[in-house]
């Protein structure tokens, strides 16, 4: 079975730049969420979707992020702009029953 | 403010000992806790979830047990291997949020 997808494995911009991550879950996960993973701190949550809408995206910051599954498969989550604290790993992960399935993750670096 | 601790960044054991990483967390009613594995450059893994209700889960050689009266899970690692080493989180599920809380983590090495 296909894991979790994502791309680009690495991204490198200047601050007050725009990016845009991808994530192709596992095929038939209704469940999709987005976490923001600083160095050493544990993932965090940015948005959960069920399907093609958006389920919590309380911690979201909506002045900068944006994050759409359109026809609930793929998603993709943007930036813009992009600063320096924003620089973190980006992991997707799709879910059946409890249980999560992360992908590799996108390393951003803002400069 | 609800909070989760792992008690130690990093963990140092021989090969073939039991290593043991405790996770507390506070102002928080977990319906059940996961414990995931992380590699470098790889995102986590699902190891165990334990419920509420259940004292103690075990797999092969892992084993977590979770007291919700001292809020705390503690994971076990037996006969430890250095395959074993990477970072493991302990994560939450339940309160206002409905969401997985993750932990910071602790880094395990495993000698040889």
């Amino acid at each position: 079975e296909a894991g979790v997808a994502q791309s680009p494995r690495y991204k490198i911009i200047e601050k007050r730049q725009s990016v845009a991550f991808w994530c192709n879950p596992i095929s038939g996960h209704a469940t999709l969420y987005w976490y923001q993973q600083i160095l050493g701190q544990g993932p965090k949550l940015l948005i959960q979707f069920q399907n093609n809408g958006v389920v919590d995206d309380s911690q979201l910051p909506k002045d900068r992020f944006s994050a759409e599954r359109l026809k609930g498969v793929d998603s993709t989550l943007k930036i813009q702009p992009a600063k320096l604290e924003d620089s973190a790993v980006y992991l997707c992960a799709s879910v059946i029953g409890n249980e999560q399935f992360f992908g590799p993750g996108t390393r951003l670096t803002v400069l | 403010s609800q909070k989760i601790e792992q008690n130690s960044e990093a963990l140092n054991i021989q090969e073939g000992k039991t290593a043991t990483l405790t996770c507390n967390y506070t102002n928080y009613s977990p319906a059940y806790l996961q414990w995931y594995r992380q590699d470098p450059g790889r995102g986590p893994v699902f190891l165990l979830l334990i419920r509420e209700n259940e004292k103690e889960k075990r797999k092969e050689r892992l084993k977590v047990t979770f007291d919700t009266t001292l809020k705390q899970s503690l994971f076990h690692i037996t006969a430890s291997q250095p395959a074993d080493s990477a970072t493991y989180l302990c994560a939450l599920y339940g309160g206002s949020q409905g969401n997985l809380i993750f932990g910071k983590g602790t880094k395990l090495s495993v000698k040889p």
